[in-house]
């Protein structure tokens, strides 16, 4: 059973548009939501991180921003560039836990 | 070292055949954990070891699947009888204590079953 359902499974941007990838989970107990990015051939390296005590980060060009509510996070990213073509994966977590669940990916296509 | 090192970085074997995947941990992460991506999908967790044990290894899709970790490093992941359905990318993650922040991820073992 997915925990965490990941949307879209691609996308293609214009350099300088903006990429948005939409998470949604189920177990309320979650409190650690982080992004990996994936380049090909390359393990996931993590991207930017969120708890649940606020409702939006921003890193650089890159932003969580996050609903309790509604169990949904969502990464954006700004200004998209052709290096940010990868493959990006939201996951949660319980911060005393030691697993990530992670969604199913989001392949990320920045044309030039 | 540096990062987490696994290998062989490509591994192609027949249907049937055992093979062995190796990672090598960041110097000091107690933690380690093997994780299966196979093409279109997420991360499936496969087995979290401290140290050299295993606490969990509720991942393990059947018992051809097995690791072990000595040294409290180098990790062996192995797979009796493999099958089609286990052609995947074998990712390795070390991190300095046991919680789901702090992973570093190998670059991964892509397996090819034929």
């Amino acid at each position: 059973q997915q925990q965490v359902k990941q949307s879209p499974q691609s996308l293609i941007v214009q350099k300088g548009g903006i990429s948005i990838i939409n998470c949604a989970y189920e177990n309320t107990a979650f409190d650690y939501f982080p992004w990996y990015q994936q380049f090909p051939g390359k393990g996931p390296a993590l991207l930017i991180a969120i708890r649940p005590d606020v409702s939006e980060k921003k890193e650089g060009r890159f932003t969580i921003s996050f609903n309790k509510s509604a169990k949904q996070f969502s990464l954006h990213i700004m200004d998209s560039q052709p290096g940010d073509s990868a493959t990006y994966f939201c996951a949660a977590s319980r911060s005393n836990d030691y697993k990530l669940s992670f969604g199913a990916g989001t392949t990320v296509t920045v044309r030039a | 070292g540096a990062g987490v090192s696994q290998s062989p970085s490509n591994k192609v074997t027949e249907k049937g055949k055992d093979v062995e995947l190796r990672c090598d941990p960041i110097s000091g992460h107690t933690a380690l954990y093997w994780y299966r991506q196979r093409l279109g999908q997420g991360l499936e967790f496969l087995i979290y070891f401290q140290g050299n044990s295993a606490p969990d290894k509720s991942g393990l899709p059947s018992d051809r699947f097995s690791a072990e970790r000595t040294g409290e490093s180098v990790s062996t992941l192995t797979i009796q009888r493999t099958q089609q359905e286990d052609s995947a990318v074998y990712l390795c993650a070390s991190s300095l204590i046991h919680r789901g922040y702090g992973y570093t991820f190998g670059s991964g073992t892509r397996l090819t079953v034929v």
